[in-house]
């Protein structure tokens, strides 16, 4: 019973290039939630997804950034044209769909920005 | 809003002996779950323990317990006989119901010395 995959597990990008971040939810969950923490840090709530659907983008920056989780294959986390500040461990976590539900995180993908 | 709070940033206890990490947490919501993560020097998110707002008893797992206060909006970890391994950042979480996200502490380094 495998947990949820992420790949890849370390990206490094230049300032400009794009960023995708993958993530396969476990078996059974159908909520996806996307993660960062800045080193030292908490991890920060971003976009919370269900099949096709984005439910929840409040703590996505505007720009640059965007999410999907298709019908079929992993989610996606998408930066475009990244910038050092963008630097940070991506994390994604699912839950099964019952309210209050337990999230078990992925292994995170570490981004960064030369 | 949620809030948690986590006031040490550090710990340090000896192996084989009990050790308390503070969690607290502000919410209006009568329905919530609070949660704990470990997160070692490898960098993945482990779940270790769920409260239930409504539960009547304490959660335990194992080596750890949550010492769960409501009246005083508090949700301590206890780990009882700390192993060398335990050495990690721990994060106290507070999700409520119908919030899609989960909000986490700054979390605690705990350090277990031989």
């Amino acid at each position: 019973n495998a947990g949820v995959m992420q790949n890849p597990r370390h990206l490094v990008r230049r300032r400009g290039q794009e960023a995708r971040l993958r993530c396969s939810p476990m078996k059974g969950h159908s909520h996806v939630y996307w993660y960062r923490q800045l080193p030292e840090e908490g991890l920060k709530f971003m976009v919370y997804l269900q099949k096709e659907n984005i439910i929840d983008e409040s703590g996505m920056p505007k720009e640059r950034f965007s999410a999907e989780f298709p019908k079929e294959g992993p989610s996606i986390l998408r930066i475009q044209q990244v910038v050092r500040g963008d630097s940070a461990a991506y994390f994604c976590a699912s839950s099964p769909p019952r309210e209050t539900g337990i999230m078990f995180f992925g292994p995170g993908t570490r981004l960064t920005v030369l | 809003a949620q809030k948690i709070t986590q006031t040490q940033p550090g710990m340090f206890v000896q192996e084989k002996e009990a050790v308390t990490l503070d969690c607290t947490y502000d919410t209006s919501d009568p329905s919530y779950g609070l949660f704990w993560y470990k997160q070692p020097s490898s960098g993945e998110m482990i779940f270790l323990i769920y409260q239930g707002s409504y539960d009547q008893q304490n959660a335990t797992e194992g080596r750890y317990s949550l010492n769960f206060q409501k009246a005083r909006k508090s949700a301590n970890l206890v780990i009882s006989s700390s192993q060398l391994g335990y050495s990690a950042m721990y994060f106290c979480a507070m999700r409520e119901k119908g919030n899609n996200d989960m909000r986490f502490g700054a979390g605690t380094r705990l350090t277990v010395k031989p």
